[in-house]
């Protein structure tokens, strides 16, 4: 599976828009680009995920160049509550294929 | 949809004894479930994969005998900590993917069970 690097920590401002950046410069074609947070003392939740084209939800929007190389998860107006540890993986589709296999994440800290 | 549930949330054990967590997907059936282990200030490392009626597969390094995980049905996962000691005592995470339709290959994840060994 391909590896990912992410920046250790972040902060940023209550209300203002978060911009997390991963880079999976080692991705196969096949792979998806996968986001979950896990608040402390918490099971991981999932965010999004996404192939090529961008994806949106309710929670957050996933910009993935256009070489797939790298990608960033956006929380549009981040809150107190959105403080987490934030993990991106990359790994093929299908049930049966690899688990999720967490890095080191980064660490985002909301300020008032 | 897609809850996954883990019980006990937080359980404290004497050194020696066994600790048994089950896992349940709530509202779909898994046929695959996940272990993980977190210690403080750590990410999540991945300690064996469960597929319902056949035997846990371990990640290196994890001891088979001390780690039991049996997956009985295709709602319940259970991980046992044999003879558990004070370095056993971690966060312990499972996850369940699900078997029918829904996204590709995408995992839940349950809340967590704190263990503490004294």
């Amino acid at each position: 599976d391909a590896k990912t690097t992410q920046p250790p920590s972040m902060d940023c401002a209550e209300g203002r828009a978060a911009n997390l950046p991963c880079n999976h410069s080692t991705i196969s074609g096949n792979e998806y680009v996968y986001w979950y947070r896990q608040i402390h003392s918490q099971g991981p939740q999932y965010i999004i995920h996404g192939l090529k084209n961008n994806e949106t939800n309710e929670m957050a929007s996933l910009i993935i160049t256009e070489d797939r190389k790298s990608s960033t998860l956006i929380l549009p107006h981040a809150t107190l509550r959105d403080t987490a540890v934030y993990y991106c993986i990359v790994r093929p589709p299908g049930y049966n294929n690899n688990d999720m296999r967490f890095g080191a994440g980064t660490r985002l800290t909301v300020k008032p | 949809g897609a809850v996954v549930s883990q019980h006990p949330s937080w359980v404290i054990c004497k050194s020696g004894t066994s600790v048994k967590i089950e896992c349940r997907s709530l509202d779909f059936q898994a046929t695959t479930m996940f272990w993980y282990r977190q210690f403080p200030k750590q990410s999540l490392m991945l300690m064996a994969t469960s597929n319902e009626g056949s035997k846990a597969t371990y990640e290196q390094g994890v001891e088979k005998d001390k780690f039991l995980i049996n997956h009985a049905s295709l709602t319940l996962s259970t991980l046992t900590v044999t003879s558990a000691h004070p370095e056993d005592s971690s966060f312990y995470i499972c996850s369940a993917r699900r078997g029918a339709s829904g996204r590709l290959g995408e995992q839940f994840f349950g809340p967590g069970t704190r263990l503490t060994v004294l």
